[in-house]
């Protein structure tokens, strides 16, 4: 089984819709991340929490929010989406230590008409 | 401006081609990372590096952190290793660069 999981994988919606997307890890890791990642621009920052009561925002939290359910859990919300806000979204979580890897998601693609 | 710069964005190589791909940063770090990521989105660490060098079959990384530099390599080069290779580096957060997308042609 993967150790980041993220749904939905895909995900076509309308302006002004609220769209919640989850991730779940299982590596036990205290440390979540939701990034965007647009063509050109590489991976950016949205949200981050180092424990279940800590949430940071990253350089483009701006249209975001995020819930931390859990140790596991992660997610993040669209409140009233629009079209700029298409992109493939990763979650990712590591363990704080130093130099440790991040560990991705598989992605969610969103698609904002 | 980027904490971390890849150069080239693009790269298109022949088979069996020996493949550099360079990353410089600004800020201090604790290690830096190399990321595959695949056409089909999924992002997998390569190698994470604090000093010298690491060597994982055909693929090699090396870093030199008084120059604020690393390269990875790819020997004999494959058309599946076509990909977006993609350098990081963390400190108490990760930074990342743009990639750097690599085709292999048979």
């Amino acid at each position: 089984d993967a150790d980041v999981t993220q749904t939905p994988r895909n995900r076509i919606t309308k302006t002004g819709k609220r769209i919640m997307l989850e991730c779940s890890q299982t590596k036990g890791h205290d440390r979540m991340y939701w990034y965007r990642q647009d063509p050109g621009l590489g991976l950016r920052l949205i949200y981050y929490s180092f424990d279940v009561k800590d949430i940071n925002k990253g350089e483009i939290s701006d249209g975001y929010s995020v819930s931390r359910q859990a140790q596991a859990k992660f997610s993040l919300s669209l409140e009233s989406a629009i079209p700029n806000q298409t992109a493939l979204y990763f979650c990712a979580t590591d363990s704080g230590g130093a130099g440790d890897t991040q560990y991705f998601g598989p992605g969610t693609r969103l698609t904002v008409l | 401006k980027n904490e971390v710069e890849q150069s080239p964005q693009n790269l298109t190589a022949q088979e069996g081609e020996f493949i550099t791909i360079n990353c410089s940063y600004s800020v201090g770090i604790s290690a830096l990372h190399w990321l595959q990521q695949h056409p089909g989105g999924g992002i997998v660490s390569l190698f994470m590096l604090s000093s010298g060098k690491k060597k994982h079959g055909r693929l090699i990384a090396t870093i030199n952190i008084q120059e604020k530099h690393s390269s990875l390599h790819i020997t004999a080069s494959h058309p599946r290793d076509s990909a977006v290779y993609i350098c990081a580096v963390s400190r108490n957060q990760f930074y990342f660069g743009t990639g750097t997308s690599l085709t292999v042609i048979p």
